[in-house]
């Protein structure tokens, strides 16, 4: 069955990159009908779309984060990636890594939480 | 960027309710719109896409409906699994953007 799973550090000092793994099994990132999505809840705050990949390596970001964003994918790993530089306190929160079948997120992974702190 | 407001932001409510959650976007987004069920600790979990489609494996007490700017989130008969965060997406237009969300919990 679909399954993702984040990776990454837990722990990012102030003003350095986090970044983040999103490895997928039971389906292929290369395929045409899916994206391949960020989603974050920052700290006692509501969901967040961070940005999303396709295929061919088009992305789509948000318009609060876009000039700090970065979505990669590997599709020989079949892994998919995030990077956010500059990160303050603000981004601490639990980052999820999701599939998206183009009427929203239907596979979503189990989350990880990233906090931003010296 | 299409703004979505959920209301209420929360409400109490009682097992076996009815509970109805609203979603108002800021333009017109046809019926590109699921809900979602977020509880503490899991990952969210879609409920209804494409404003009133059932998703797969999730009880018939949910529904949605609306298209346009106006979708309703209804939930006939309150459950203990059902106490949660629920949240409106719309897929509409890049980017894309979710509700506040509405907290619902036990009265």
């Amino acid at each position: 069955q679909v399954q993702l799973q984040e990776s990454g550090p837990g722990l990012v000092k102030p003003s350095q990159t986090l970044s983040l793994t999103c490895s997928v099994s039971g389906v292929i990132t290369r395929s045409g009908s899916y994206y391949w999505s960020w989603i974050r809840q920052p700290a006692g705050k509501g969901l967040e779309w961070i940005g999303r990949i396709y295929t061919t390596g088009d992305t789509k970001y948000s318009s609060s984060l876009k000039s700090r964003v970065t979505i990669s994918v590997d599709p020989l790993k079949n892994q998919f990636s995030l990077t956010l530089t500059s990160v303050t306190a603000a981004d601490t929160g639990v980052y999820y890594c999701a599939r998206d079948d183009k009427v929203g997120f239907d596979y979503w992974g189990q989350g990880i939480l990233v906090t931003v702190s010296s | 960027d299409i703004q979505l407001t959920q209301s209420p932001v929360s409400l109490s409510a009682s097992i076996g309710d009815r509970v109805i959650i609203t979603c108002r976007a800021s333009q017109g987004i046809r019926n590109d719109l699921g809900w979602y069920q977020h509880k503490p600790g899991k990952a969210p979990r879609r409920l209804i896409y494409a404003a009133s489609n059932l998703q797969s494996g999730v009880p018939s007490r949910f529904a949605g409906s609306g298209s346009g700017t106006e979708f309703t989130l209804t939930i006939s008969s309150l459950q203990p699994e059902d106490f949660a965060t629920y949240y409106c997406l719309q897929h509409n237009s890049y980017p894309l953007t979710f509700g506040g969300g509405t907290k619902v919990d036990i009265k």
